[in-house]
């Protein structure tokens, strides 16, 4: 079966810091991936997303993640952190890769502090 | 316009009150999508409409009850809840089924 992990529940990081959030994913071939935000209360954002090409995918708000297929990983990453980017993240994959069968697997999100 | 649309934004309602959750886009996706959210969980799928068919039906209970009038529209019909039913519920729409979801706001219901 399907699976995606976020390793990490909660994430503290000062302002201006850099960040990386794991996530790894179980399942037989690529799937497509894909990393949201959420204020609270709010609704989910999409921050990128990766396809298929270079592995290697930038987003919005600074954000970027990089597709690693030996490692079965879709890790996020901002250079430096702004106290507006605190915030619950959550790791997607669809397994059945755009097709007409295909729905969203949610990682259990992390929560992003980010320290003054 | 890309954006999804969910009305209300709050809801509070008793156990023997009916009412109804309304989402909208006009995007042109052909997938719209309901999820239950509560609180530091991730998103649950709860329904998905495909073409204005209903594609999946994740066991949900009988008193939540999905309709998909026309492309652009999607509304969850809420009969006899329980107040473990409140939580926030999250409308999402895509192209098709597959490939990225655009989601809502949200409303946030609670029930008494």
């Amino acid at each position: 079966a399907q699976s995606v992990t976020q390793p990490d529940i909660h994430i503290t990081v000062s302002e201006g810091a850099s960040l990386e959030l794991r996530c790894n994913y179980s399942y037989g071939a690529t799937p497509y991936l894909f990393w949201y935000v959420q204020s609270p209360g709010q609704g989910l954002q999409l921050l990128l997303k990766y396809f298929s090409g270079d592995t290697l995918v930038q987003g919005i708000k600074g954000f970027e993640a990089e597709f690693k297929r030996s490692q079965s990983s879709f890790n996020l990453r901002k250079p430096s952190v702004h106290w507006s980017d605190a915030a619950e993240y959550f790791c997607a994959v669809d397994t059945d890769r755009g097709s007409t069968l295909g729905r969203l697997y949610f990682g259990r999100g992390t929560q992003l502090t980010v320290w003054p | 316009d890309t954006e999804v649309t969910q009305t209300p934004k709050h809801l509070v309602m008793g156990m023997t009150n009916k009412k109804s959750l309304k989402c909208e886009q006009h995007m042109g996706h052909r997938a719209m999508y309901w999820y239950k959210q509560k609180a530091k969980k991730p998103p649950e799928l709860m329904f998905v409409y495909s073409y204005e068919k209903l594609s999946i039906n994740e066991s949900v209970p009988s008193r939540f009850s999905p309709e998909c009038p026309n492309s652009s529209l999607l509304n969850l019909h809420l009969h006899a809840l329980q107040p473990e039913d409140s939580a926030l519920y999250l409308c999402a729409s895509s192209q098709r089924r597959g490939g990225e979801q655009f989601f809502g706001p949200g409303t946030r219901l609670t029930v008494l």
